[in-house]
């Protein structure tokens, strides 16, 4: 079975700094999806961002960006110019495509971010 | 567009009650989920829907019960309610190829 091992339980950045977390996975198959979602306060899931895992490009979207090594089975995300907006629980989850098409996510433990103005 | 819709947003049940939480997506998706997160932890699949009529287990599916009569539509039920199923409860949906879950907001569940 796959795991994701968030081994980081909580980080804190000063604003407008730049902040890495860190997610390792295990997984015997070589096409998959990795993900990084934020939980602010509210509870809702947000996509941060998308990596296909054929792709060697790394996934940027804005502010955020991912370091994929995918020999090391290694997914981090960096978030530049950190903002207030951005303090969150942040988790690293994994899925593989499914014959029948589901995306069944497997979630790491999560990384509580703090931002300090 | 409302998205996914969860209800209740919370609930107290007592051990030994049972309830269904009700989910709802209008975007059309064939996809769905519920999930479960404990605290501290991250989510873990309880039950998946891959279209009406059509569900499966996830990891944590014991003490559960799901039905898929049409598209939108998604309930998951408890029966006999234990205090180890006190929780926050996501539904979320996606299309096929994206790997993109859309979620709702949460229902926090405490069984006393």
């Amino acid at each position: 079975a796959q795991t994701v091992t968030q081994s980081q339980p909580e980080m804190s950045v000063q604003e407008a700094e730049t902040v890495t977390l860190s997610c390792t996975y295990d997984t015997s198959e070589s096409d998959y999806y990795l993900f990084w979602y934020k939980q602010p306060p509210s509870r809702q899931m947000i996509l941060v961002i998308r990596q296909e895992a054929y792709k060697q490009q790394n996934a940027t979207e804005n502010r955020f960006s991912v370091n994929f090594q995918k020999a090391a089975k290694s997914f981090s995300l960096k978030i530049s110019d950190s903002q207030l907006g951005d303090a969150a629980m942040y988790f690293c989850a994994y899925s593989s495509p499914q014959i029948q098409g589901a995306q069944k996510l497997v979630f790491g433990q999560g990384t509580r971010l703090t931002i300090n103005p | 567009n409302a998205g996914v819709t969860q209800t209740p947003k919370f609930r107290i049940l007592k051990i030994g009650q049972s309830m269904t939480l009700q989910c709802a997506q209008d975007m059309n998706h064939n996809y769905m989920y519920w999930y479960r997160q404990d605290p501290g932890m991250g989510l873990k699949l309880i039950y998946y829907s891959v279209g009406a009529g059509i569900t499966d287990k996830g990891e944590v599916p014991n003490g559960y019960n799901v039905s898929r009569s049409t598209t939108e539509d998604f309930p998951l039920r408890l029966e006999l309610a234990a205090p180890s199923q006190t929780s926050v409860y996501f539904c979320a949906s996606s299309v096929r190829g994206t790997g993109e879950l859309f979620f709702g907001e949460g229902s926090r569940l405490t069984v006393l």
